[in-house]
């Protein structure tokens, strides 16, 4: 059974750019949910794809966006970085767009300058 | 407008003690509450989980400890082991484990020394 894999590992960006994550689910999970977790914080719930479908959204602005494929693999996009944007994105999967039972993945740490 | 709190940054136990972990919330919605621990470089990890119609779960060394009244729940590691060295991270959710979103804590750093 595959984990949870996320790439890359670290990235660094400049200010106004643009930057897509990517996000494996385990094998036999549908639904992919994305984390921001900022240095001294909890993660933050950005959104939820189930089926290829966007199935819940935090408190995030419409330059973060997301797409998940037939294979269920993720992507989280983020348009016109800035500072703040500066965290840990993790990606954690489940079944049938439960939330309770996530397997996380070990992140991506993105740096904005 | 936190609603999870995790009020202590870091905890410090000696091997064989018990931890105990803290949580407040502030949202009476919540429902459903969990903890999670993680180790760096990697993602959390689901330890334990505790629904509001309980006020205690166990599960071998961890036991969750629910106050809906006082809107507290806290972990008790026992023993503490110098395994459970991590960032444990309190969550919740006001939904039935649908689209409605986890709320986290900051967390709480705990250092078991041997």
């Amino acid at each position: 059974e595959t984990g949870v894999t996320q790439s890359p590992t670290h990235l660094i960006k400049t200010r106004g750019q643009q930057v897509t994550l990517r996000c494996s689910s385990q094998s036999g999970h549908n639904t992919v949910s994305w984390y921001q977790q900022a240095l001294g914080q909890g993660p933050q719930f950005i959104f939820q794809y189930y089926r290829e479908e966007e199935n819940g959204r935090g408190n995030f602005p419409p330059r973060f966006s997301g797409l998940q494929f037939p294979n269920y693999s993720s992507e989280l996009n983020v348009n016109a970085l800035e500072l703040d944007d500066s965290a840990l994105y993790l990606c954690a999967s489940s079944l049938g767009g439960n939330i309770y039972e996530q397997y996380f993945g070990p992140g991506t740490r993105l740096t904005v300058t | 407008d936190q609603q999870v709190k995790q009020n202590s940054p870091s905890l410090s136990v000696q091997e064989g003690r018990i931890s105990i972990l803290n949580c407040d919330y502030t949202n009476s919605m919540f429902d459903y509450f969990l903890w999670y621990k993680k180790y760096p470089a990697e993602g959390p990890t689901f330890l334990i989980s505790i629904s509001s119609i309980k006020d205690k779960n166990e599960d071998g060394r961890f036991t969750v400890f629910l106050n809906k009244s006082a809107k507290h729940l806290s972990l008790h590691i026992v023993p503490s082991q110098p395994g459970d060295s991590a960032v444990y991270f309190c969550a919740a959710s006001a939904g039935q484990g649908g689209s409605e979103k986890l709320v986290f804590g900051k967390g709480t750093k705990l250092t078991v020394n041997p």
